[in-house]
C-alpha cells in the first residue's frame, strides 16, 4: 500500500494566519492527490483534486500544489470557519489510502 | 440535491455480521463508482472498499479482504457493505461516498452510520 504521511498532525493558529500542510507519499503519486476538511459531526467535504484543482464553491484561499510525492494544502489567510482536521488522500492506484490528518486549531 | 443516506450500523459481537445501506438520491447513480470509508473513534479515515458503476470492478483494503463485500442495486439507486467475522477494530463510522466522475475522489459523503464491535 502508499503510505501517505502528513504534517504536523496538529497546528495551532489565528485567524489571519497563513497556513500550510505537507503530505508526502511513500512512493510516486503523480497528481492523484486529494485534500478533504473534516468538522466534527459533519460529512467531509472535498476542497482539492488532483493536487491543485479547487472544487467549484471552495473559497479561493484553499490552495495546492505538488506532484510526484510531495503535496501542499495552503489557506492564505485563516478564516474562523477552517479551524477543521485537514486529509490528504491518494488515488494512484486502486488502493486509496489517507494521510492520518491534520487538526488546525485556535491558538 | 445530492444526499446519501446510511442505514444498518449498530451494536453486534465480535464474529457477528452486519449489512450497511446506502440510499443515493438526487444525482444519476449509475452515472457514478461508489465507495465505503470509515473512521474509527479518534481516528483518521480509513478507505474500505469501492465499487464501479456496473460492479465489474471492486476493490477492498487488505483488512476486510474476505470478510465484507460491497455490493449496489442501480435499480434501486442503493449502496450495500455487507460485513461478516466483524473484529474490534472495526468499529467505526462507516460512510457511504461517492466517486467523483472527473478523477479518483470522492465528491459527496453521507452523513455515516456507526458500527460498534464489542463483547
Amino acid at each position: 500500500d502508499i503510505q501517505m504521511t502528513q504534517s504536523p498532525s496538529s497546528l495551532s493558529a489565528s485567524v489571519g494566519d497563513r497556513v500550510t500542510i505537507t503530505c508526502r507519499a511513500s512512493q510516486f503519486i503523480n497528481t492523484y492527490l486529494n485534500w478533504y476538511q473534516v468538522k466534527p459531526g459533519k460529512a467531509p467535504k472535498l476542497l482539492i483534486y488532483a493536487s491543485s484543482v479547487s472544487l467549484r464553491g471552495v473559497p479561493s484561499r484553499f490552495s495546492g500544489s505538488g506532484s510526484g510525492t510531495d503535496f501542499t494544502l495552503t489557506i492564505s489567510t485563516l478564516q474562523p470557519e477552517d479551524f477543521a482536521t485537514y486529509y490528504c488522500h491518494q488515488t494512484y492506484n486502486t488502493l486509496w489510502t489517507f494521510g492520518q490528518g491534520t487538526k488546525v486549531e485556535v491558538k | 440535491e445530492v444526499q446519501l443516506v446510511e442505514s444498518g450500523g449498530g451494536l453486534v459481537k465480535p464474529g457477528g455480521s452486519l449489512r450497511l445501506s446506502c440510499v443515493a438520491s438526487g444525482f444519476t447513480f449509475t452515472s457514478h463508482n461508489m465507495n465505503w470509508v470509515r473512521q474509527a473513534p479518534g481516528r483518521g479515515l480509513e478507505w474500505v472498499a469501492s465499487i464501479s458503476t456496473t460492479s465489474d470492478y471492486i476493490y477492498y483494503t487488505e483488512s476486510v479482504k474476505g470478510r465484507f463485500t460491497i455490493s449496489r442495486d442501480n435499480a434501486k439507486n442503493s449502496l450495500f457493505l455487507q460485513m461478516h467475522t466483524l473484529r474490534v477494530e472495526d468499529t467505526a463510522i462507516y460512510y457511504c461516498a461517492r466517486g467523483f466522475v472527473v478523477l479518483p475522489a470522492v465528491d459527496y459523503w453521507g452523513q455515516g452510520t456507526l458500527v460498534s464491535v464489542s463483547s
